[in-house]
């Protein structure tokens, strides 16, 4: 069954200091969604793309964060400046194209841990 | 906002129909129930949408009230791998973004 990959699966960085996270997403999906959850909490949606351009953002995703899908197969979310509060699992998730009608399929996650 | 009411939590015995429910007395016409779960840390994992019609797949069946407002996940034979949190979420079919509310978390027992 085709997958949604992540790497990497945990990541310690520190504070102010730049990461990037990557996603291999199905190869026919063109629909493409970050989300993060914090420890114990909901998860929340960061941001939508589609073809080369972001569709919707959270007012989570603010300045600090940047999506690129730099190859036609990856698929990264970039978090320039990190914060503690940062620290959380991100999914990556694609979806079919079509009707919209079928479901997500989400990565693993990376566990980010800001020190 | 979640437009679903789930209870936190439920028990199940290994082999027992695990029946979680969902109240979206809010529903609009044109949104589908959709259900996922996640199985401790990890991704979120689709099971089932429907729209009104009653629905089944290899993972479980969906129940969905006549008026709409209620339906039901059935796990007809839970194992301890179904331990996880079930989410019910109310939407357009649409490719946007998914909004999870806290879910049931089902705890599968031997």
């Amino acid at each position: 069954e085709p997958e949604v990959t992540q790497t990497p699966s945990h990541q310690v960085t520190q504070m102010g200091q730049e990461v990037i996270l990557r996603c291999v997403p199905i190869s026919n999906h063109l629909y493409f969604y970050w989300y993060r959850q914090i420890l114990g909490q909901k998860v929340e949606f960061l941001v939508s793309f589609y073809n080369n351009e972001i569709s919707e953002k959270s007012e989570i995703f603010d300045d600090q964060f940047s999506v690129e899908r730099p190859d036609g197969s990856n698929f990264t979310l970039k978090i320039r400046s990190t914060k503690l509060e940062d620290s959380a699992m991100y999914f990556c998730a694609s979806q079919e194209p079509g009707t919209g009608d079928y479901g997500y399929t989400f990565g693993s996650g990376t566990r980010l841990t800001v020190v | 906002d979640a437009k679903t009411t789930q209870p936190p939590s439920m028990d199940c015995a290994e082999g027992r129909a695990a029946n979680l429910p969902c109240n979206h007395s809010t529903i609009s016409g044109n949104e589908y129930v959709y259900w996922y779960r996640q199985i401790h840390s990890q991704g979120p994992q689709y099971i089932i949408h429907g729209l009104k019609n009653n629905e089944t797949n290899e993972m479980a069946s969906l129940i969905i009230t006549e008026d709409r407002k209620s339906s039901t996940l059935i796990l007809p034979h839970a194992t301890l791998r179904d331990t996880a949190v079930y989410y019910c979420i109310v939407r357009v079919p649409s490719f946007q973004k998914l909004v999870f509310g806290t879910g049931t978390r089902l705890l599968v027992s031997p």
